[in-house]
């Protein structure tokens, strides 16, 4: 069925440090994937997105790479701050019968960064 | 750009009751997809409106019901409360057009709590 598995549930860095985050989808005509930061006591922001006809996309010190054979897909953090400590939702486009969309999001990845 | 705005921010309900929740999407988007979020489920989806019409729909009940209005602001309304609705309500905003495969952006949220 329609999934998307999200590695780590949490992850621990130091100032400074590199993050990885790492999805995995199960429907083979996904074709965009977005990356949320949700805050406490906020609704999820988009912070990156990418769709199939690109391997890589970058913004500052965010970057997502996409690996359509292997249905995976990462979120990197260079340089991360004591403000990236968040929970972090990757997510996945499905089809649905009609052919419209629907998004389905990871568990999530809680971010802790340490000064 | 005025945000995804929802209204109210926390309700406390008692089993049994029903409930309404507002959303204002971003001017000029025509879709308004609705979110359950819980510790123990994650995000997810429970239906999209779009120019007034139910597009996608999820795997909730019947007791959660939703409508849009002509200016795209949307309601959705969960009638006879069980304990186990109490979560995150979230919408997300979109111009919902590419067949439902856009940039979604979330509101804060109504935290609902069924005692």
């Amino acid at each position: 069925g329609e999934n998307v598995e999200q590695h780590p549930s949490t992850l621990s860095v130091q100032e400074g440090d590199s993050a990885v985050i790492k999805c995995t989808y199960s429907d083979s005509a996904s074709n965009y994937f977005p990356w949320y930061k949700q805050e406490l006591g906020k609704g999820p922001q988009l912070i990156i997105d990418i769709r199939s006809n690109v391997g890589e996309k970058k913004d500052q010190r965010i970057a997502v790479t996409l690996n359509k054979t292997a249905k995976h897909f990462s979120l990197h953090i260079t340089e991360t701050q004591p403000e990236d400590s968040a929970v972090y939702f990757c997510a996945a486009y499905v089809g649905l019968s009609g052919g419209y969309n629907k998004l389905i999001f990871g568990a999530g990845t809680r971010l802790a960064v340490h000064p | 750009k005025a945000g995804v705005t929802q209204t109210p921010r926390y309700l406390i309900k008692t089993r049994g009751q029903q409930v309404t929740l507002s959303c204002s999407p971003i001017s000029g988007h025509r879709s308004v997809s609705w979110y359950q979020q819980t510790p123990g489920q994650g995000l997810q989806f429970l239906f999209e409106y779009f120019s007034e019409t139910q597009r996608n729909k999820g795997n909730f009940p019947g007791r959660f019901s939703g409508r849009q209005f002509s200016n795209s602001r949307s309601e959705m309304n969960v009638s006879t409360l069980e304990l186990g609705d109490s979560a995150l309500y979230l919408c997300a905003s979109s111009s919902g057009v590419d067949r439902g495969t856009n940039e979604q952006f979330f509101g804060p949220g109504t935290r609902l709590t069924v005692l």
